[in-house]
């Protein structure tokens, strides 16, 4: 069973709009929250990321909301730029695990 | 380099032929973690070292499968007699942190994409 969850397989915006990316899970144990960003041929690289005693953490264009009683969480990417195309994968992972526990991806495009 | 390494990068394997993936850490970090990646899909966690110790192997899909880090550095995914469904990228991540993981992210290699005819 999926336990994050990314609804949405691409996404297209235009350069300098605001990206937004969803993630969902089902998990209530799950206390710690990364975005990874990947390009074609490369192995994952790591963004962003939010311990549930947090709400929102910012860095520089990238910001991510965690709204634990909806277990949703959204990166916001202001603005978008062509060189943020690229899979994200929003991952989560518990205190008491061993393991981060990936979305599907979603693919954006950010159109010049 | 200072990332993680993997290699081959790309292996095409006869069905039923036993293959070695290897993975390179980045020095000094204690997590190792292999991830098996399927076409479309997320990274999904195959085996877990803390050092040399395999403390987590729940996400091996069989028997077939199996994972070393014996100095507690380099580590090699073993996987006998594959199948077609063993196609896919296995991905290698370091970690400097110990067991728990909300303190630190994962550091991926760039994978090493298997296929089986």
């Amino acid at each position: 069973d999926q336990q994050v969850k990314q609804n949405s397989p691409s996404l297209s915006v235009q350069e300098g709009r605001i990206s937004i990316l969803n993630c969902d899970y089902t998990n209530s144990m799950f206390d710690y929250f990364l975005w990874y960003k990947k390009y074609p041929a490369e192995g994952p690289t790591f963004l962003i990321s939010i311990s549930s005693i947090k709400d929102k953490n910012e860095d520089g264009r990238f910001t991510v909301f965690l709204n634990k009683s909806a277990k949703h969480l959204s990166l916001h990417i202001v603005p978008s730029q062509p060189g943020d195309s690229a899979v994200y994968f929003c991952a989560a992972s518990a205190n008491t695990g061993n393991q981060f526990y990936f979305g599907t991806g979603t693919s954006l495009t950010v159109i010049p | 380099g200072a990332g993680v390494s993997q290699s081959p990068r790309y292996k095409v394997a006869k069905r039923g032929q036993d293959v070695a993936l290897r993975c390179d850490p980045i020095s000094g970090h204690v997590s190792l973690f292999w991830y098996q990646q399927a076409l479309g899909q997320g990274p999904e966690f195959l085996t877990y070292f803390q050092n040399e110790a395999q403390l987590d192997k729940s996400g091996l899909p069989s028997d077939r499968f199996f994972a070393e880090r014996p100095e507690g550095s380099v580590s090699t995914l073993k996987i006998q007699r594959t199948q077609q469904e063993d196609s896919a990228v296995y991905l290698c991540a370091s970690s400097l942190v110990g067991r728990t993981l909300n303190t630190g992210e994962l550091f991926f290699g760039e994978g090493s994409r298997l296929t089986v005819l």
